[in-house]
C-alpha cells in the first residue's frame, strides 16, 4: 500500500525567503502525487499534481514541485514566500490499483515571519 | 458555481447520540470520499463510494456509516459506537478519469 512521510511538522521562514517542504512516498510503481494547502478551518485546495511526464511541475500561487523517482520524493518549493502562504501543507499519493484513494501525509505547518 | 457543500460547519453532539454530516456536490463526480482530520495525523479515510448504491470501508470505518442513494449526496453518520468522534470531517469528490480530489470546506464535530 502507499504511504507518505512529511518529515517536518513545522517550518518557519522569513517573508521573501525561499521555501522547500519535503515529501517522501512509498509505492512500487509511479504514483500520482499531489500537494494541497489548507487554511485554518477550511477545506483543502489543490496546489499542483504529478501524473507523468516532466518531473518538474508548476502549480498555483507560484509553487512548484519536483518528482525524483530515485529518492521517492516530491518536494514542494517556492522561491519567495509571502505572508499569505502561512498555512498547512499536505502531500498525498494515489494509485489506480488502489481505487484512486489518496493517502495523505501528516502535514507541515508553515509559519512566515516578517 | 460547481462545488461541494458540507453542512453544518459546526456540530455539537452529546455522548451516546448519532449525528449525520451532510455532503452534497453538483460537479457530477462519480466518486466521493469522507476523511477525518486530527491535529498532527493528516487525513484518514473513513469511507468512499465509486458509484451510486455502492461504498467501501476506508482505514478507520468503525463507528461510522454512510449511504449513497444519489450521485450528488454522500452523508456520513457518526454513531455512538465511535469512541472519539471529536474531529474535523472533510468530504471530497473525484471525476471519473481524474485523479485529483475536490474538497468541501469541512464540518467540525465536537462531542459535549
Amino acid at each position: 500500500a502507499q504511504s507518505v512521510t512529511q518529515p517536518d511538522i513545522h517550518i518557519t521562514v522569513s517573508e521573501g525567503a525561499s521555501l522547500e517542504l519535503r515529501c517522501n512516498y512509498s509505492y512500487g510503481a509511479t504514483p500520482y502525487l499531489f500537494w494541497y494547502v489548507q487554511s485554518p478551518g477550511q477545506g483543502l485546495q489543490l496546489l499542483l499534481k504529478y501524473f507523468s511526464g516532466d518531473t518538474l511541475v508548476q502549480g498555483i500561487k507560484g509553487f512548484e514541485a519536483e518528482f525524483k523517482r530515485s529518492q521517492s520524493s516530491f518536494n514542494l518549493r517556492k522561491p519567495s514566500v509571502h505572508w499569505s502562504d502561512a498555512a498547512e501543507y499536505f502531500c498525498a499519493v494515489g494509485a489506480s490499483e488502489y481505487g484512486n484513494k489518496l493517502v495523505f501525509g501528516a502535514g507541515t505547518i508553515l509559519r512566515v515571519k516578517s | 458555481d460547481g462545488g461541494i457543500t458540507q453542512s453544518p460547519k459546526y456540530l455539537f453532539r452529546k455522548e451516546g447520540q448519532n449525528v449525520t454530516l451532510s455532503c452534497e456536490q453538483n460537479l457530477n463526480h462519480d466518486a466521493m470520499y469522507w476523511y477525518r482530520q486530527d491535529p498532527g495525523q493528516g487525513l484518514r479515510l473513513i469511507y468512499y463510494s465509486q458509484i451510486v448504491n455502492d461504498f467501501q470501508k476506508g482505514d478507520i470505518a468503525e463507528g461510522y456509516s454512510v449511504s449513497r442513494e444519489k450521485k450528488e449526496s454522500f452523508p456520513l453518520t457518526v454513531t455512538s459506537a465511535q469512541k472519539n468522534p471529536t474531529a474535523f470531517y472533510l468530504c471530497a469528490s473525484r471525476d471519473r478519469g481524474s485523479h485529483g480530489y475536490t474538497f468541501g470546506s469541512g464540518t467540525r464535530l465536537t462531542v459535549v
